[in-house]
């Protein structure tokens, strides 16, 4: 199937440290989804982009689509523990995940 | 909220048997959907289904087979476990231009 690159696979920070996992696909999306889950939990859904060059902001999460919506991007600012877990993008029109990245908070 | 249920949390299995998971969404969704997640894999599609009686193919059915006689129900079958379908198996349901949700999981094992 079509594949939707998701990088970093892993990133470690410091707690206060920003965050960002980035999503991209080699052919142009109709809208693409976030989803967290948690270590031994299941996805939740975060959040839903559709239009070009689309930013969402939910408290110090930021969402943007690119503009030519082929690749998308989660930032958290100043990541505290309770961020630990694995982000997921997933490309709706083609029903694939991105590979994830885990993300670890150190106190 | 949105309430996807899947029938057991924790499954262990013989090789060759037939396997049954079962699983139920309570908001009158559409599509249904099968995934299994591997360590380093990430989450793959299975089958998915997006009305009664309606399935396709994901990226791997092989070795699977799915049966959603009602809307809120999706099943997914293993004909004849295998020991490489140890995973992790997670339901999911969304209506067209909202969220997908997700079920707690079902962690396989076959031995």
């Amino acid at each position: 199937g079509q594949q939707v690159m998701q990088i970093p696979q892993y990133q470690h920070v410091q707690e206060g440290e920003d965050f960002t996992t980035y999503c991209n696909s080699s052919t142009t999306l109709s809208n693409i989804q976030w989803y967290k889950q948690r270590p031994g939990g299941h996805p939740v859904f975060l959040i839903q982009l559709v239009k070009s060059g689309e930013v969402k902001k939910q408290k110090r999460l930021t969402f943007q689509f690119g503009e030519a919506k082929k690749n998308s991007s989660l930032h958290i600012t100043a990541t505290q523990t309770t961020d630990v877990g694995t982000y997921f993008c997933w490309a709706l029109g083609k029903l694939v995940f991105g590979a994830g990245t885990i993300l670890r908070v150190k106190s | 909220d949105v309430k996807v249920t899947q029938s057991s949390r924790y499954l262990v299995k013989r090789t060759g048997e037939k396997v049954f998971l079962e699983c139920v969404q309570d908001m009158d969704h559409e599509n249904m959907f099968w995934y299994r997640q591997d360590p380093g894999l990430g989450l793959r599609l299975i089958y998915f289904s997006y009305d009664v009686k309606m399935k396709e193919k994901g990226d791997i059915p092989e070795g699977y087979s799915v049966s959603r006689e009602k809307k809120e129900r999706f099943s997914l079958i293993l004909e004849s476990a295998s020991t490489n379908q140890t995973s992790m198996y997670l339901c999911a349901s969304s209506q067209t231009g909202t969220g997908t949700f997700f079920g707690q999981g079902t962690r396989l094992t076959v031995v």
